[in-house]
């Protein structure tokens, strides 16, 4: 079946510092994967879209240019938390989906970030 | 708008018994429908499936049920296992995008 990894799984950083997530589809091309954050005993939160070879579609409140999202390629996509604070600690998850007609959405393992 | 509601928020079952956890969506344009499982520090892992031309899909101990009519659609596990404790998230798609349900946590007491 479809896999996708995200690195890290952990990650922790000092305020003030940036921080980069990978996700990638292991076995299958990712036209567009989605951004996903989760605080505790919360649901998961779409914070944006991503569309290869294009800009990033976010989600309504979250700040564009602090959670800097690229999908360079059809494998890849990184989220990039800039100047990090500690509210932006949380469980960062992200899915794929190989394209219009892909009925079943693959999600990595999380990133848990700790901002000190 | 929250188009896919899961209003039950936490569940508990005794082992061996049946556990329902339900789900219920506004837009009658979405086509498939979606179970995941998350345990705590993972991520969501797909479950159970279902189309819209379809009322029941059953794989193993579970059924997921589709009332399209009423715009609700149902995941049942039996027997419950311990090991089936988690969030069970419901989603629903149209075209490329899916769209979740807030979670039910389910706690099977041994």
């Amino acid at each position: 079946g479809a896999v996708v990894s995200q690195h890290p799984s952990r990650v922790i950083c000092k305020s003030g510092t940036s921080v980069k997530i990978e996700c990638r589809s292991l076995d299958f091309q990712a036209t567009t994967m989605f951004w996903y954050r989760q605080f505790p005993k919360q649901s998961l939160m779409l914070m944006a879209t991503s569309n290869e070879g294009s800009k990033a579609t976010y989600e309504q409140g979250v700040e564009k240019d602090k959670f800097l999202i690229n999908h360079a390629s059809l494998t890849l996509s990184t989220l990039t938390v800039t100047s990090a604070h500690p509210e932006d600690s949380s469980f960062y998850i992200c899915s794929a989906s190989p394209g219009s007609g892909a009925n079943v959405l693959t999600f990595g393992a999380g990133s848990r970030l700790t901002v000190l | 708008d929250q188009q896919v509601k899961q209003n039950s928020p936490s569940l508990s079952v005794q082992e061996g018994r049946i556990s329902i956890l339900n789900c219920d969506y506004t837009n009658s344009m979405f086509d498939y429908f979606l179970w995941y499982k998350k345990y705590p520090a993972e991520g969501p892992t797909f479950l159970i499936s279902i189309s819209s031309i379809k009322d029941k899909n059953e794989d193993g101990r579970f059924t997921v049920f589709l009332n399209k009519s009423a715009k609700h659609l149902s995941l049942h596990i039996v027997p419950s296992q311990p090991g089936d404790s988690a969030v069970y998230f419901c989603a629903a798609s149209v075209g490329n995008q899916f769209y979740f349900g807030t979670g039910t946590s389910l706690t099977v007491i041994p």
